[in-house]
Parts: structure tokens; sequence; C-alpha cells
């Protein structure tokens, strides 16, 4: 079946910058990209942007253009999401996705990412 | 981008329907019939229960229907049961290879 299996919670100071890693398994990762959404406390779900699986083709959410960037390690069909120079703001759950033609149809259990002094 | 907008919550008695708008703009919902709506319980992966508008996933239930007008999507859950207690959010793409999400709508089953 199809799993997206992310990493595991992170606590991170104020301006540094977190890792998150996306496993899939159970489809073929060249025909599907990966989506990027975030969960903060008391907010709605947040597009951040999302990654070709065999193009590595990536498109950013205005709002997070220059401080994420998104890749992918075709040999273990895994995606990467990094984001720098965190700040408070940043504390979330973080989900990543499969998309093909418009349609978000497999998400990870999301990473607890939280931002604290 | 804006958030697309939904009602913070809705209600209703079991069996009852219960309605969810999501009204954004002539940029995203009302310009692709790519409107999607998950359901999400905290601590699970958000799940797809419509797309195109309209479509079912194989799995989600004929009670989950959906539809569209002008700048707003509508999802129609009837015959409400309780394990349809959630949040749920639709998204829309947006043009440019871009989407944008609703702020979400916590059912609850009185």
């Amino acid at each position: 079946q199809v799993l997206l299996a992310q990493s595991g919670p992170e606590v991170k100071r104020p301006g540094a910058s977190v890792k998150v890693s996306c496993k899939t398994s159970g489809y073929t990762f060249a025909d599907y990209g990966v989506l990027w959404v975030r969960l903060a406390p008391g907010q709605g779900l947040e597009w951040m942007g999302w990654i070709g699986g065999n193009t590595g083709v990536t498109k950013y959410a205005q709002k997070f253009l220059g401080r994420v960037t998104m890749t992918t390690d075709t040999s273990t069909t895994t995606a990467y999401m990094e984001v720098r120079n965190l700040s408070f703001d940043d504390t979330g759950v973080y989900y990543c996705a499969r998309i093909t033609a418009s349609i978000i149809d497999f998400w990870g259990l999301g990473t607890l990412v939280t931002v604290s002094s | 981008q804006s958030a697309l907008t939904q009602p913070r919550s809705v209600s209703g008695s079991p069996g009852q329907s219960v309605t969810i708008s999501c009204t954004g703009t002539s940029g995203d919902v009302g310009g692709f019939d790519y409107v999607s709506w998950f359901q999400h319980h905290p601590g699970k992966a958000p799940k797809l229960i419509l797309y195109y508008v309209d479509k079912r996933p194989s799995g989600v239930p004929d009670r989950f229907s959906g539809s569209k007008s002008g700048d707003t999507a509508s999802l129609t859950i009837s015959g409400l049961q309780a394990e349809d207690e959630g949040d749920y959010y639709c998204s829309s793409y947006a043009g440019s290879h871009s989407f944008v999400f609703g702020i979400g709508t916590t059912v609850t089953v009185l």
C-alpha cells in the first residue's frame, strides 16, 4: 500500500534550520510529486510547495521563497524539506503528501517542529 | 494567496445533513474544477474524501458529496455519523502550479 513515513519530532532554536524527511513506498516515485503542507497551532493547513518526483522541479509558495528548499533522493524514494532561519511562528506539524494531476491523495502522519528558546 | 474561507464550525445530530462552504476567488475555486476536501482527525494523516469538486476516491461513502457555484465550493455530509466528527479542509488549485487550502471547519456530531 502507499505509505509516506515522515521523520520524528524536532525542537529547534530560533534562527536554526530543520530538515524533514518523507520516505515513500508502495508506488512508482517518479510518477508522482510530493507536496508539503504546514499546520500551525490555531491555524489551517498552509501549502508550502511541491516537488516533482522524477524531474525535481519545484514550486514554492511565495511566503516561503528563499527560506525553504525541497529535494528528493530517487534512489531511496525519499523527499526532503528544509526550512531555514526558523522563528516561533514556524512551530507546527509539517505534512508531506503525494500529488498527481492536482489530486493530493495520500498523506504522511506529519512531523512536529517546535521552535523554542 | 489568501486562505480559502470556511466556517469555523458546524454541527448536527446523527442522521442529519451538514454543509460546509469553501469560498475563494476567481483565481482559485472559481477558476478551476480542482477543489478537494480532506477529513482530519488530530494525530492522524489527513484523508482525501473528494477531489475535482465532486469525485469520491475508492472507499469514501457516498454520504459525502461536493458541488461548486462560482467562487464557492461545498461539502455536504448526509446521514451524519459519529465517526464524521473531525476537522475538514478544502483546497484548490490556484494556477501556476500553486495550491491554497482553507482555514478548516470542525464538525461536531451532537
